[in-house]
């Protein structure tokens, strides 16, 4: 089935060292998201791709980057994280942008920070 | 989201309906959905309703909207155990999906 994958589904790391999670999609949609979901919070955009344009949401911390080498493939970077950085981050694709192409996830993943 | 707001817990013995009711601020917002999410994993898409419709039904599902009230409801027919998750209803404004903090609900036999 075509889908949206992430790895891992659990991520354990330090405080201060830098961890990458990653995304990918069979559905060749155009926009990449992703979201960050603390406990029994909703989940918050933290930025998007449209194709190659990056857009950052204007809350989103420094800490936080994106790579996005190809149409499949998405990166969240987290430069030094810290204890308040633990979460599920949730990836998104959509067809475009506009408001009547749903946004389908994949599983997230939980990071963890020691 | 604070401009989408949604009971937190509905409890609901298995067989009935469950009602899930949600608020919402934007009056701009064309299209609001509903997610669905199981403990540990993603958020999956169960429906969507735009804003010139006043119900939509898929299976036992029924989404609807009230826009002069800015109300949205899901109803779920003969509410299963694999029922039990949370449900987050969002409101869509261009690329952007604000949601509320979802509502758990419990089946019980």
């Amino acid at each position: 089935d075509a889908m949206v994958i992430q790895n891992p589904r659990y991520q354990v790391t330090q405080f201060g060292k830098p961890v990458t999670l990653s995304c990918s999609q069979t559905l060749n949609h155009n926009v990449m998201y992703w979201y960050q979901q603390k406990s029994s919070q909703a989940p918050k955009l933290l930025f998007h791709y449209y194709d190659k344009d990056f857009n950052n949401e204007a809350d989103t911390p420094d800490n936080f980057q994106s790579r996005r080498p190809n149409t499949s493939f998405c990166f969240l970077d987290i430069r030094s994280p810290g204890l308040g950085d633990a979460a599920m981050y949730l990836c998104a694709t959509s067809r475009e942008a506009a408001e009547n192409q749903p946004q389908h996830f994949g599983d997230g993943t939980r990071l963890s920070i020691l | 989201g604070e401009d989408v707001e949604q009971s937190l817990f509905l409890s609901v013995r298995e067989g009935d309906s469950s009602v899930i009711n949600c608020t919402y601020t934007d009056s701009s917002s064309t299209y609001l959905y509903w997610y669905k999410q199981e403990p540990g994993a993603g958020l999956q898409l169960l429906t969507y309703i735009f804003s010139n419709m006043d119900m939509k039904q898929d299976q036992r599902l029924t989404v609807l909207l009230n826009k002069k009230d800015k109300h949205l409801s899901l109803r779920i027919a003969d509410t299963q155990t694999g029922d039990s998750a949370i449900y987050f209803c969002a409101e869509r404004d261009d690329y952007k999906l604000s949601f509320g903090a979802g509502t758990t609900v419990t089946v019980r036999a």
